[in-house]
């Protein structure tokens, strides 16, 4: 069964601080996806990034970039320059490539004070 | 494009009263998921259907809860029935094969 991990629970910053959430997960197939979502206060579910067991590299994307490691089995993600608009909770969630269901971690809340 | 529209966004019932939450997937998009959120169980897939037949429904909670799928561009989940343990928030999701899961904005169930 595959399973991820969200040690932290609640997270808070001061405005341009950097944050980084971590995400430990646990599978036996050797072709799964990674993703990260951002649930604002709103409520909505907003897809971040998807990555697949075969690339390794990182990646950013403006003021996010994300560290995929499989020796480590983890896939952490970093918030540089927090800013007030990126309070949320942020999800990690795996799937596995046979059947696309995502298993989804506990969550992190991240509040960014101004 | 449209995204995933779910409705209605809020629905407040009372116990044993029958509740049907309605989902329209991205168009073009062949997989369609049902998701619950609480407090206690966080994010779980509760069913998805791939080109309209349900694939997965070992996460449906008990014989009081049933999905359907008549078409490519409408689903629906109802509960019948509803019991104050089923408040929650329900999402709806959608993917073609190459693409992740994109979220409808939910519907808030609370059941008095």
């Amino acid at each position: 069964a595959q399973k991820v991990t969200q040690a932290q629970t609640e997270i808070s910053v001061v405005e341009k601080e950097d944050v980084t959430l971590d995400c430990v997960y646990e599978t036996r197939d050797t072709t799964y996806y990674l993703f990260w979502y951002k649930q604002p206060p709103s409520g909505e579910l907003v897809f971040l990034i998807r990555r697949n067991s075969f690339d390794e590299q990182n990646e950013i994307s403006g003021r996010y970039s994300w560290n995929f490691q499989k020796s480590t089995s983890s896939f952490n993600f970093t918030i540089t320059a927090s800013q007030v608009v990126d309070s949320a909770v942020y999800f990690c969630a795996l799937s596995e490539a046979s059947d696309y269901k995502l298993s989804f971690g506990a969550g992190t809340t991240v509040t960014v004070r101004a | 494009d449209a995204g995933v529209i779910q409705s209605p966004r809020h629905e407040v019932t009372e116990m044993g009263q029958e509740v049907t939450l309605r989902c329209k997937p991205i168009s073009g998009h062949d997989y369609l998921f049902w998701y619950r959120q609480t407090m206690m169980r966080g994010l779980e897939l509760l069913i998805y259907f791939n080109n309209n037949v349900p694939i997965d429904d070992s996460g449906m909670p008990e014989d009081r809860f049933s999905a359907k799928m008549p078409n490519a561009s409408f689903s629906t989940l109802k509960i019948q029935p509803s019991e104050p343990r089923d408040s929650a928030v329900y999402f709806c999701a959608s993917k073609d094969k190459n693409q992740p899961q994109h979220f409808g904005d939910g519907t808030r169930l609370s059941i008095l």
